[in-house]
């Protein structure tokens, strides 16, 4: 069992709809990370945060450290926020990034 | 635009040869890690490298090794390549070790025949 765990795996929004990627994770972590891969593979940090909440434009991340889950709202979605976004975890124990598998998001007009 | 940069972008190379990847880290990040991304899985993690020494490694073989030079640019080597090392290879750097945000480079995509 992996141990960052992402839902959906698929989403599909019309423009303008508000979207939800969630992420549970089961070790003790000192860092969460939220990327973003577009087709071609290049990845783009969004959000790194350890507590509470962030905003930056339409994004919003919050994380809930007794849970364990983290969420990713994108407002007022637009067809370039298409892409996969990837949940990743720095464990207590250091150095590795522990990912989930993705969630792809697909934003028709 | 992260300033990471690694070569090259696309390769292929036949199963038993040794192949080669570079990256090139942001100006004044001392830390380097490097990513395996198989089709449509997360990336898995390789290796890091700080300050030219290594400080952690995941469940890769030791075929699998790496290099980081006094600039803090980076190799990743495989040796005798097999099908299953067909994959997308990340690196990133970072300015902290353990906990400071990470800055990808686009990868080099391996395909091994």
């Amino acid at each position: 069992k992996n141990e960052v765990e992402q839902s959906p795996q698929n989403l599909t929004a019309q423009e303008g709809e508000f979207i939800t990627i969630n992420c549970s994770y089961s070790v003790g972590i000192s860092a969460l990370h939220w990327l973003q891969q577009h087709p071609g593979g290049g990845i783009v940090s969004l959000f790194m945060l350890s507590s509470g909440k962030k905003k930056h434009g339409r994004l919003i991340a919050t994380i809930n450290i007794q849970e364990k889950h983290s969420s990713l709202h994108i407002t007022a979605s637009h067809p370039r926020d298409s892409a996969v976004y990837i949940c990743a975890v720095s464990s207590n124990s250091g150095y590795a990034l522990n990912f989930g598998k993705g969630t792809s998001l697909l934003v028709t007009p | 635009e992260t300033g990471v940069t690694q070569s090259p972008t696309h390769l292929i190379k036949t199963r038993g040869q040794q192949v080669t990847l570079r990256c090139s880290s942001q100006s004044g990040h001392n830390t380097v890690s490097w990513y395996q991304q198989a089709l449509g899985q997360g990336p898995q993690f390789i290796f890091q490298y700080y300050r030219e020494e290594e400080n952690g490694r995941g469940n890769f073989p030791p075929r699998f090794s790496g290099l980081q030079f006094p600039n803090y640019s980076s190799e990743l080597n495989v040796n005798a390549l097999e099908l299953d090392d067909s994959a997308l290879y990340l690196c990133a750097s970072s300015p902290l070790a353990y906990t400071g945000e990470l800055f990808f480079g686009e990868g080099s995509r391996l395909t091994v025949l």
